[in-house]
């Protein structure tokens, strides 16, 4: 069935530097792919999303980046703050029409 | 504009007996999703709903769990009766789901814990 792999599962970075987070997908027919932030006992909210005519899109710190030959994705958030301390998930919107999701990566950020 | 509205936000049950949880959407939103989250893991589809027809239940095991939305608005998601592996968070989404509007939207959950 469709699939969602999501790398890591835990980052911990140093509050200024850079976090990445990658996703590969399974079905090829995926045409959009969002990400969401969830804080501890709250709704994960959109943070960014992408589609599959787009190869990159950024909003301030974060960007999105899809290779759709590979089937891989990427979150990339720069000058990490201690509030993007939260866990993060991709997602992968299938040929059925339903969102996929990964297993969530837990980044920490140290201030 | 108002999220997407769920109730209780907590429940605590014994094994066996029933539960139910209550949705309301976005307005104007016509797409209604319900999920399972697990601790430490990402949300499961459990039902989508396009207005009043659920369009994709395949992952609702229908011997204990049943939902409704028939007004395509409001959804009731209930387990009859309920385990001790249900215990999660219930998540409920909605879509505008016309136009290539595809982004869904989160309510707080239902966090439901079976003794």
């Amino acid at each position: 069935g469709e699939n969602v792999e999501q790398h890591p599962s835990t980052l911990s970075v140093q509050e200024g530097d850079s976090a990445v987070i990658k996703c590969t997908y399974s079905d090829s027919a995926s045409n959009y792919f969002p990400w969401y932030k969830q804080e501890l006992g709250k709704r994960p909210q959109l943070i960014i999303d992408i589609r599959s005519n787009v190869g990159e899109k950024k909003d301030q710190r974060i960007a999105v980046t899809l290779n759709k030959t590979a089937k891989h994705f990427s979150l990339h958030i720069t000058e990490t703050q201690p509030e993007d301390s939260a866990v993060y998930f991709c997602a992968a919107r299938g040929s059925q029409g339903n969102l996929i999701f990964g297993k969530g990566t837990k980044l920490s950020v140290k201030p | 504009e108002a999220g997407v509205v769920q109730s209780p936000r907590y429940k605590i049950i014994e094994k066996k007996q029933p539960v139910a949880f209550w949705c309301n959407p976005i307005s104007g939103h016509n797409t209604l999703y319900w999920y399972l989250q697990n601790l430490g893991q990402g949300p499961e589809l459990l039902i989508r709903y396009e207005n009043e027809e659920a369009v994709d239940d395949s992952q609702l095991p229908k011997d204990r769990f049943s939902a409704e939305r028939l007004k395509g608005v409001d959804s009731t998601l209930k387990i009859q009766p309920a385990e001790l592996g249900d215990s999660a968070v219930y998540l409920c989404a909605s879509s505008l789901g016309r136009q290539g509007r595809v982004t869904q939207y989160f309510g707080p959950g239902t966090r439901l814990t079976v003794l």
